[in-house]
C-alpha cells in the first residue's frame, strides 16, 4: 500500500535531549513537508522540502531542523533549543502543481 | 487578517439535519482547494477536493465562490460519524509547487 509512514507514534523527550522523528513515504512524491498542531490549534509549517538535498524553513522552524538525503525519507529532529515541543507533529507529502497533500499519522511529542 | 479564515465552531447539528459552513480566502489568485476532515488527535484525510462548478460526493456538497473568495462544505442527513473538524485548504499557485495555506478548522458536532 502506498502511504506516509511516521515513527513513533508517542515520544518522550527529557530536558536538553534531541530527538529524532521518522517520516517515510511511498508515493514517490518530489515535496515533503512538516507541520506542528497544538491542541485546539490550527497546523503551523515547520520545513518544507521540493527536491533531495534542499529544504525551507517554514514558519516556526526555530529549534528544529530536518534533511532531505533520501526522496523517500525526510526526517526531524526537535533540538533542545525547541523550549515547549509538546505537540502533534505531522509530516505531509505532494506531488507538483496544485495537488493536495497527503499526511502521516503523526507523532505525539511530550516533555519528561 | 489571515489568509485563510474559517468559522471554528463548534456546530453543533441533529441527527439527520444538514450543515454547512465556509472558508474565506483572502488572495484572489488561489487556484486550487480542498476540503479535509480530522477526527480528534488523527492526523488530517483529504475529503474531496472544490471545483470550480461545485462538487458533490454522497451527502457531502461544496462549492466555490471566486467573486466573494469563500468555499463552502454542505452536508447533508448528517451522521453521527460526521462529527469531526473539518479543513479548508487553499492553494496559492506561485511557482510549479503552489503555496498551500490551511485554515484552522470548523468543528462540526452531530448529536443523536
Amino acid at each position: 500500500d502506498g502511504g506516509i509512514t511516521q515513527s513513533p507514534k508517542y515520544l518522550f523527550r527529557k530536558e536538553g535531549q534531541n530527538v529524532t522523528l521518522s517520516c517515510e513515504q511511498n508515493l514517490n512524491h518530489d515535496a515533503m513537508y512538516w507541520y506542528r498542531q497544538d491542541p485546539g490549534q490550527g497546523l503551523r509549517l515547520i520545513y518544507y522540502s521540493q527536491i533531495v538535498n534542499d529544504f525551507q524553513k517554514g514558519d516556526i522552524a526555530e529549534g528544529y531542523s530536518v534533511s532531505r538525503e533520501k526522496k523517500e525519507s525526510f526526517p526531524l529532529t526537535v533540538t533542545s533549543a525547541q523550549k515547549n515541543p509538546t505537540a502533534f507533529y505531522l509530516c505531509a507529502s505532494k506531488d507538483r502543481g496544485n495537488q493536495p497533500q497527503h499526511f502521516g499519522d503523526g507523532t505525539r511529542l511530550s516533555i519528561l | 487578517r489571515k489568509e485563510v479564515e474559517q468559522d471554528p465552531g463548534p456546530f453543533n447539528v441533529p441527527e439527520g439535519a444538514t450543515v454547512a459552513f465556509n472558508c474565506t480566502y483572502s488572495n484572489s489568485a488561489s487556484q486550487s482547494f480542498f476540503w479535509y476532515r480530522q477526527d480528534c488527535r488523527k492526523e488530517p484525510k483529504l475529503l474531496m477536493s472544490v471545483y470550480s462548478s461545485g462538487n458533490e460526493d454522497g451527502r457531502f456538497t461544496a462549492q466555490l465562490n471566486r467573486a466573494s473568495q469563500y468555499i463552502s462544505l454542505l452536508i447533508r442527513d448528517s451522521k453521527l460519524s460526521d462529527s469531526a473538524t473539518y479543513l479548508c485548504v487553499v492553494i496559492l499557485t506561485t511557482d510549479s509547487w503552489g503555496k498551500l495555506q490551511f485554515g484552522a478548522g470548523t468543528q462540526v458536532v452531530v448529536t443523536p
